[in-house]
């Protein structure tokens, strides 16, 4: 496509139930990175992905959070046994390729809002 | 670590005024930074990238400069316009990671 999508735009739910977040990175993009934005506050890394694989996963909170690509395309973010801190804007991002490589910019998608009640 | 303030918060001027954004960053060793703004309900626009070697880029009405010895960079923006209001965050580049500014939350009023 021609950006970086995610879905669903809005999700609420309750408090102990699980949710999947959806990201449709730019079409040859190898690299894709997973960011949580609580209100007020900066993003924070939570994981990225080299193709299919995810050399950094230091940034999940807690093991409640996971995540797989496939296809070296969509990535699918899943919160297990919501809490309410983990509502906040959850938003993915993808370049070219990861690494050190300086010119690597990455394009990011609208975000998806979870609101954990 | 690498840690990223931006200074002010929030900024609130009048139309038609030049104004600055303040970001600074504990790390040097950094690869590039971008500036990037945020409208609600919307993705992250990037502005204006500036590579560790660059001093500074300009898009339009948008300067930015990077001092990376003194771990700073101000983002310029000349003319205000109200289609200017918007969270401006800047992260730099730390390998693979983009370490992030909590923002500064833009009002130019009409």
């Amino acid at each position: 496509g021609a950006g970086v999508s995610q879905s669903p735009s809005n999700k609420v739910t309750e408090k102990g139930k699980d949710v999947e977040l959806r990201c449709d990175p730019i079409s040859g993009h190898t690299a894709l990175y997973w960011y949580r934005q609580r209100l007020g506050q900066g993003l924070e890394f939570l994981i990225y992905f080299q193709g299919n694989s995810a050399p950094d996963k230091s940034g999940l909170p807690s093991d409640r959070f996971s995540a797989e690509r496939t296809g070296e395309s969509v990535s699918t973010l899943t919160i297990q046994r919501t809490q309410q801190e983990d509502s906040a804007v959850y938003l993915c991002a993808s370049s070219f390729r990861a690494g050190l490589a300086i010119n690597n910019e990455q394009f990011f998608g609208p975000g998806t809002r979870l609101t954990v009640l | 670590k690498q840690e990223v303030t931006q200074i002010p918060a929030a900024l609130s001027v009048p139309e038609g005024e030049n104004l600055v954004l303040n970001c600074s960053f504990t790390d040097s060793a950094i690869y590039n930074l971008q500036w990037f703004r945020q409208d609600p309900g919307k993705g992250l626009t990037s502005l204006l990238l500036i590579q560790s070697s660059q001093r500074e880029q300009t898009s339009g009405r948008l300067n930015a400069s990077l001092d990376k010895s003194s771990g700073r960079s101000t983002l310029y923006i000349a003319a205000s316009q109200p289609g200017d209001s918007a969270t401006y965050l800047c992260a730099v580049k730390s390998n693979y990671q983009l370490i992030w500014g909590a923002g500064t939350k833009l009002i130019i009023k009409p």
